[in-house]
């Protein structure tokens, strides 16, 4: 099945700093990437819409000086938490399109868990 | 906008028994898709299993099976024979099909379903 990989983890970091996501689809292309927060205990989600060369879709009530979302290429989409404060403290989680699928389905990676000192 | 429901925060139920999980949702849509996915203590985002409206067959996957009634709005998940690895959150999750891959998934506020030994 169609893998995902995002990386790092987890990551630690002060206020003030940014902080950078790799969300990668390791053996397929995936033109649309999707960008999820979720919290603890709750549901996910979803922040903005990523396609490949273009500028990323971000969803009503996302800041997107604050989340910058890059998909450079058919493998990689990047999100950048700028300024990141307490309060973005989260669980990062993206998943990726296979348009060779007929049938839909978003593959997830397995999420990067954001503290902010 | 799409809404999901479930009404379920948690539930427990002994191994090998039957569970069924519940689902509303909301829309104006008469063509899109229906998922569950279970996110075990990893976090990792599993797909459970699909349902596209225009089927009338109820979706099966081995043990799980859904309850889709279109007029009704509702697709519930039936856990049979539950197993300890079923303990998980389950998500609800709606999607309406657009271009180039966009589509974008609502999720449910989820059900915590434990197994119970």
């Amino acid at each position: 099945g169609a893998v995902v990989s995002q990386h790092p983890s987890w990551v630690i970091c002060k206020s003030g700093t940014s902080v950078k996501i790799e969300c990668r689809s390791l053996d397929f292309q995936a033109t649309t990437m999707f960008w999820y927060r979720q919290f603890p205990k709750q549901s996910l989600m979803l922040m903005a819409t990523s396609n490949e060369g273009s500028k990323a879709t971000y969803e009503q009530g996302v800041e997107k000086d604050k989340f910058l979302i890059n998909h450079a290429s058919l493998t990689l989409s990047t999100l950048t938490v700028t300024s990141a404060h307490p309060e973005d403290s989260s669980f990062y989680i993206c998943s990726a399109r296979d348009l060779t699928v007929s049938y839909n389905e978003q593959f997830f990676g397995p999420g990067t868990r954001l503290t902010v000192l | 906008a799409q809404t999901v429901t479930q009404s379920q925060p948690e539930m427990s139920v002994q191994e090998a028994e039957t569970v069924t999980l519940s689902c509303t949702y909301d829309t104006s849509e008469n063509n899109y898709y229906l998922f569950w996915y279970k996110q075990p203590p990893s976090r990792q985002m599993i797909l459970v299993i699909r349902q596209e409206a225009y089927k009338q067959q109820n979706a099966t996957e081995n043990r799980f099976s859904v309850n889709f009634q279109k007029a009704a709005k509702s697709f519930s998940l039936k856990i049979s024979d539950s197993q300890l690895g079923d303990t998980a959150m389950y998500f609800c999750a709606f999607m309406k099909p657009a271009n180039f891959g966009n589509e974008k998934l609502t999720f449910g506020t989820g059900t915590r379903l434990t197994i119970i030994p």
